[in-house]
């Protein structure tokens, strides 16, 4: 059973680009979070999507970030016009259907670098 | 909001040493409360678990002990092993499983 995947692993944008990171959740879960981690912090929640859904977006800057998790294929995070401040570890979690299970299984993250 | 507050930092032990970490939270609705470990250049992995209506948990070398009065959780990790040098986080959950993360704990075991 495969793990959670994320693509790219390593990204390189220069200042105004756009980054869209992927994340394909383990087979048979369909929650995913999104978190960020800073050089030497620890992780902050961004977004929790299910499949067409956004349950909980209140981790998520409000401008140039967004996210989906459509029917078909896998959650995307786009980040709209990087800054350098955006140069971080990005993570995706996925996490069982049923009811009252919380374990979030992580990725290997995207390390998104803006210069 | 929750806050998760973990202590201590860093964490030095020689191999065959006991290791400890505490983490306090403020939500008294938190009923989920993961141990994550981190190595370097990967994902956390989740080692550990506990639940609300449990107080202490046991897999192999590694416990978490959780006091809803105090509000604080530890994991304890016995007999280390050089293998177990790495980042390790804990994190609390009051909802669907949004989680909010302490800060980290470095650990070295040295041979």
């Amino acid at each position: 059973n495969a793990g959670v995947m994320q693509n790219p692993r390593h990204l390189v944008r220069r200042r105004g680009q756009e980054a869209r990171l992927r994340c394909s959740p383990m087979k048979g879960h369909s929650h995913v979070y999104w978190y960020r981690q800073l050089p030497e912090e620890g992780l902050k929640f961004m977004v929790y999507l299910q499949k067409e859904n956004i349950i909980d977006e209140s981790g998520m800057p409000k401008e140039r970030f967004s996210a989906e998790f459509p029917k078909e294929g896998p959650s995307i995070l786009r980040i709209q016009q990087v800054v350098r401040g955006d140069s971080a570890a990005y993570f995706c979690a996925s996490s069982p259907t049923r009811q009252g299970v919380y374990e979030q299984y992580f990725g290997p993250g995207t390390r998104l670098t803006v210069t | 909001g929750e806050n998760v507050e973990q202590h201590p930092s860093t964490l030095s032990v020689q191999e065959g040493d006991s290791a400890v970490i505490k983490c306090t939270y403020s939500d008294s609705a938190s009923n989920y409360f993961p141990w994550y470990k981190q190595e370097l250049g990967k994902g956390p992995q989740l080692i550990i678990d506990i639940r609300s209506n449990v107080g202490e948990k046991k897999d192999q070398r590694i416990a978490v002990t959780l006091n809803k009065t105090a509000k604080h959780f530890s994991l304890h990790i016995t007999e280390t092993q050089p293998e177990d040098s790495a980042v390790y986080f804990c994190a609390a959950s009051s909802s669907y499983g949004k989680l909010t993360f302490g800060q980290g704990t470095i650990l070295t075991v040295h041979p």
